[in-house]
C-alpha cells in the first residue's frame, strides 16, 4: 500500500463546475499538507499549503485537512479551462526541510 | 524573484551513456532537492542538500547516480551509466528549510 493514495482520473468537468480532488494517507506523522498544480511539460507549482487539520481558502481554491480520517481535499470553485492540469497532493512530517511524499496525481480536464 | 532554473530541458541518450543535469535554486534558499518523476507518477525524492551538505540520499541509486552542490548554491545530478528505466523527468526544488518547496521546470530524460 502506498503512503499517499490519489485517484489518477482523468476527471472531466464542464466549465464553471465545482471540482473536488482528494488524497488519503496512512502515515499519522504527516503534519504539513500541500497541493501542487502541474501543467504538461512543466514543473509542479505550489497552490495551497496547510498545517494540521482545518480549512484554508485562497480565491477559488479551498484546501481541507481531516487528520482524524487521514484525508485531504482540494476544492476548485467556478472551474476554468485554464485549471486543466494534473493536481498533486504532497505531505511532510515536519517543517525542517523533510522530504515530501507525493500522491500519484489526478489529471483534471475542464471543458469549455 | 527568479525561480528555480534547470538545464538542459530535454536530453536523449543511449543506455550505458552518462548524463548530467544542472540546477540553480532560488536565491537565498539553503535547501535543495532532486526528484525523479516517472510518467504518470508523483515525484520521488532522490537527494536533499542543506547548503552543501547531504541531508538525505537514502533513495539515490548510488551505484549509478551522484549529486553534488559545491559552494552551497548550484547543484549537478549525474547518471553513469544510464539504464532504460532512468527515463523520467528530473526535477529540482528549493526551499528556505520549511515544508514549502518550489520546483524548476525539470529535465526530461529519454534513454534509448
Amino acid at each position: 500500500q502506498k503512503e499517499v493514495e490519489q485517484d489518477p482520473g482523468p476527471l472531466s468537468v464542464p466549465e464553471g463546475a465545482i471540482v473536488s480532488l482528494n488524497c488519503t494517507y496512512s502515515n499519522s506523522a504527516f503534519q504539513y499538507f500541500m497541493w501542487y498544480r502541474q501543467y504538461s511539460r512543466k514543473g509542479p507549482e505550489l497552490l495551497m499549503y496547510t498545517y494540521s487539520s482545518g480549512n484554508k481558502e485562497d480565491g477559488r481554491f479551498t484546501a481541507q485537512v481531516d487528520k482524524s480520517s487521514k484525508y485531504i481535499s482540494l476544492f476548485i470553485r467556478d472551474s476554468q479551462p485554464s485549471d486543466s492540469a494534473t493536481y498533486l497532493c504532497a505531505m511532510s512530517s515536519n517543517n525542517a526541510g523533510n522530504m515530501l511524499t507525493f500522491g500519484g496525481g489526478t489529471r483534471l480536464m475542464v471543458k469549455p | 524573484e527568479a525561480g528555480v532554473a534547470q538545464s538542459p530541458r530535454y536530453k536523449i541518450i543511449e543506455k550505458r551513456q552518462s548524463v548530467a543535469f544542472w540546477c540553480n535554486p532560488i536565491s537565498g534558499h539553503a535547501t535543495l532537492y532532486w526528484y525523479q518523476q516517472i510518467l504518470g507518477q508523483g515525484p520521488k525524492l532522490l537527494i536533499q542538500f542543506q547548503n552543501n551538505g547531504v541531508v538525505d540520499d537514502s533513495q539515490l541509486p548510488k551505484d549509478r547516480f551522484s549529486a553534488e552542490r559545491l559552494k552551497g548554491v548550484d547543484s549537478t545530478l549525474k547518471i553513469q551509466p544510464a539504464k532504460l528505466e532512468d527515463s523520467a523527468v528530473y526535477l529540482c526544488a528549493s526551499s528556505t528549510g520549511g515544508a514549502k518547496q518550489y520546483f524548476g521546470p525539470g529535465t526530461r530524460l529519454t534513454v534509448t
